[in-house]
């Protein structure tokens, strides 16, 4: 079964310092890993994907996430905040094929001016 | 750009109500979701489809049913709206193995 867990329900961080949204996983395979970014009374958007390669992967807005196959973690991060990265995030495992995407409760970013 | 479109913001709807969510997609995805998000829970898998005219209950089925009569149309149903389907409901889609096409969500509220 697929599980997913982020373990801070609201990381707060100040603008311009580095940031830092966790995420653990448990699928069964190899995992297909996705971070969404969801703003206030808006449907979510697609930030980045892993799926195969380099555990540092790149996506929209200058995030980066890191996999980590043998802590089964895959870590959403950017090198300095903004306060318009403020929203909440979500960590998305997959096991692949017609397996259901898994979504976490989702962390609350806020950045702080 | 890909779209997946959500026919309405905004909802308000009398407890009783047969209630339609609609969701179209322009980009020929096999799959289809519906979700609810409430705060502190998260989403919460409604119905999905892999196919036209097929469809599977996910995790919180009760009191919705789904239609899917063309590939880039599934609607979400609440056969008689209660004051507990206030939410805001999500529809998605993808092709297998991608990730996946959110709308821009329906906050509906049952009164």
């Amino acid at each position: 079964a697929q599980s997913v867990a982020q373990p801070e329900d609201q990381v707060n961080v100040a603008e311009g310092n580095p940031l830092t949204v966790k995420c653990t996983y448990s699928v069964s395979g190899n995992p297909y890993l996705f971070w969404y970014v969801q703003y206030p009374n808006r449907g979510l958007q697609f930030l980045l994907k892993y799926i195969t390669g380099d555990n540092l992967v790149k996506g929209s807005y200058g995030f980066e996430a890191e996999f980590n196959k043998s802590q089964t973690s895959f870590h959403l991060k950017k090198p300095s905040a903004l306060v318009s990265d403020s929203a909440l995030y979500f960590c998305a495992p997959y096991g692949g094929g017609y397996q259901k995407v898994t979504f976490g409760t989702g962390t609350k970013l806020q950045v702080i001016p | 750009d890909v779209k997946v479109t959500q026919s309405s913001r905004y909802l308000v709807k009398r407890t009783g109500e047969k209630v339609f969510l609609e969701c179209v997609q322009d980009m020929d995805h096999e799959n289809m979701f519906w979700y609810r998000q409430d705060p502190g829970l998260g989403l919460r898998l409604i119905y999905f489809s892999y196919d036209v005219k097929m469809k599977e209950k996910g995790d919180i089925p009760e009191g919705y049913s789904v239609s899917r009569e063309k590939k880039e149309r599934f609607s979400l149903i609440l056969e008689s709206a209660s004051t507990n389907q206030t939410s805001m409901y999500l529809c998605a889609s993808s092709q297998t193995g991608n990730g996946y096409t959110f709308g821009s969500g329906t906050r509906l509220t049952v009164v």
